[in-house]
């Protein structure tokens, strides 16, 4: 059973729509993060969520990007209004603890197709 | 963040052991070395993790070098599902919680 559960595994959208990108952790752990991959790229850094607000984002989190812990489980990403550049696999990690001595578990991702 | 190097590429034959070297020459006291993979079409998913002694889980052994200034991520008998993207990441007290990857070791296994 996966540690984290990502929705939808694929996701085609129109340029301009919003897209909301789900993450449910297993269990209830306060860290946080989502990474994306264009395909061929490296994985990259999005931002980071520690009981429930943003730790610290990247200069690719830009104000078309929020995260969101809505429920108090499940997670999202969302993309106000999407460009074909945002086209890529978006992943979700969650983390015990401080990262730099601990393993984090990625979820299995979601590829977002806009076109 | 602490920067590493490593091979773009390396070839394996199945049930041999690989040897994947990183290469952290600027590795601060408290930096931990952590490597996670990525097969074809999924998400990274942790290896393994290091301070300074050599480590060995059901995945992999990690062996680091007495000045820390390089590791090798030992698989002691390739699969075929060991095929993937391997990377090699430093973790210390003066960066932040996120991880970053850089480009990785392809790793080929052939039958």
């Amino acid at each position: 059973e996966p540690e984290v559960t990502q929705t939808p595994s694929h996701q085609v959208t129109q340029m301009g729509q919003e897209v909301i990108l789900r993450c449910v952790p297993i269990s209830n752990h306060l860290y946080f993060y989502w990474y994306r991959q264009i395909l061929g790229q490296k994985v990259e850094f999005l931002v980071s969520f520690y009981n429930n607000e943003i730790s610290e984002k990247s200069e690719i989190f830009d104000d078309q990007f929020s995260v969101e812990r809505p429920d108090g489980s499940n997670f999202t990403l969302k993309i106000r209004s999407t460009k074909l550049e945002d086209s890529a696999m978006y992943f979700c990690a969650r983390v015990t603890g401080m990262v730099k001595n601990t393993e984090a578990f990625f979820g299995q991702g979601t590829r977002l197709t806009v076109v | 963040d602490a920067k590493t190097t490593q091979p773009n590429s390396m070839e394996s034959n199945e049930e041999e052991p690989v040897h994947l070297p990183c290469n952290h020459s600027t590795i601060s006291g408290t930096d931990y070395i952590h490597w996670y993979r990525q097969l074809p079409s999924q998400g990274p998913e942790y290896v393994i993790h290091g301070l300074t002694s050599n480590v060995n889980n059901r995945m992999a052994s990690l062996a680091i070098a007495e000045d820390r200034k390089s590791s090798t991520l030992i698989l002691h008998r390739a699969t075929l599902r060991d095929a993937a993207v391997y990377y090699c990441i430093l973790r210390g007290l003066d960066n932040t919680d996120k991880l970053i990857f850089g480009t990785g070791t392809r790793l080929q296994v052939f039958p």
